[in-house]
């Protein structure tokens, strides 16, 4: 069935450490998000692309944070260097933008649970 | 940005009971979602409502545009129905959706067998 993919699940890292997450959106989706999940902040989006071009990274903290996607069946989320308050469940979603459309329904994978040491 | 608040914070419920949650959103919307996040993590699309009714089983969800706010109704609740149910939104923005959802602090749900 049809599922966005991240890998790996979980993740603990040393601070200091690069840490790549990767997302596989649901094939033939044009748009890919990266959420970030805190207790303090909730969900948060750090970034999203449509047609693998990056539209918008303004909630992620660019001199540590990158986010790619080398082609249509891959997104990634790179720290580096890591931190401790980079721990947290980071989100991949993918959604079909239409144009001319109402709104983009967004489903979500199941995440990656990052802890820094 | 878009304000979504979400109530109650916590509902503790007996399997069997019906319970409503609330989502209220500061400005119009093209988009609004709701989902439930299980004990494991998972964030599960229940549903995509930015106007009208839906029901899917016991679960059912109105989104009032005009007056920015939408309930999720839950009848007959299981055990399994425990976790966080969101709420989040994208703001209305002449027509272009990018699909940037602002999430609301959830409902915990709670239920008892």
């Amino acid at each position: 069935d049809a599922r966005v993919t991240q890998t790996p699940r979980h993740k603990v890292t040393e601070m200091g450490q690069e840490v790549t997450m990767r997302c596989q959106p649901i094939l033939g989706h044009n748009t890919v998000f990266w959420y970030r999940q805190t207790m303090m902040q909730g969900l948060e989006l750090l970034a999203y692309f449509r047609n693998r071009a990056p539209l918008d990274d303004s909630g992620m903290p660019k001199d540590r944070f990158s986010a790619e996607m080398p082609d249509a069946t891959l997104a990634t989320l790179k720290i580096q260097p890591s931190e401790p308050r980079d721990s947290a469940v980071y989100f991949c979603a993918s959604g079909l933008a239409v144009f001319g459309g109402r709104g983009v329904e967004a489903f979500f994978g199941q995440g990656t649970r990052l802890t820094v040491v | 940005g878009i304000q979504v608040e979400q109530s109650p914070p916590d509902l503790i419920l007996q399997e069997g009971a019906n319970s409503t949650l609330r989502c209220n959103f500061s400005d119009s919307v093209n988009n609004l979602q709701w989902f439930h996040q299980n004990p494991w993590g998972q964030l599960i699309n229940l549903f995509y409502i930015p106007s009208g009714t839906k029901q899917n089983g016991r679960l059912s969800a109105t989104t009032v545009a005009t007056e920015r706010y939408s309930l999720l109704y839950i009848s007959s609740s299981q055990t399994t129905d425990s976790g966080v149910y969101f709420c989040a939104v994208e703001r209305h923005a002449g027509g272009t959706s990018y699909g940037k959802l602002t999430f609301g602090q959830g409902t915990i749900l709670t239920v008892h067998p």
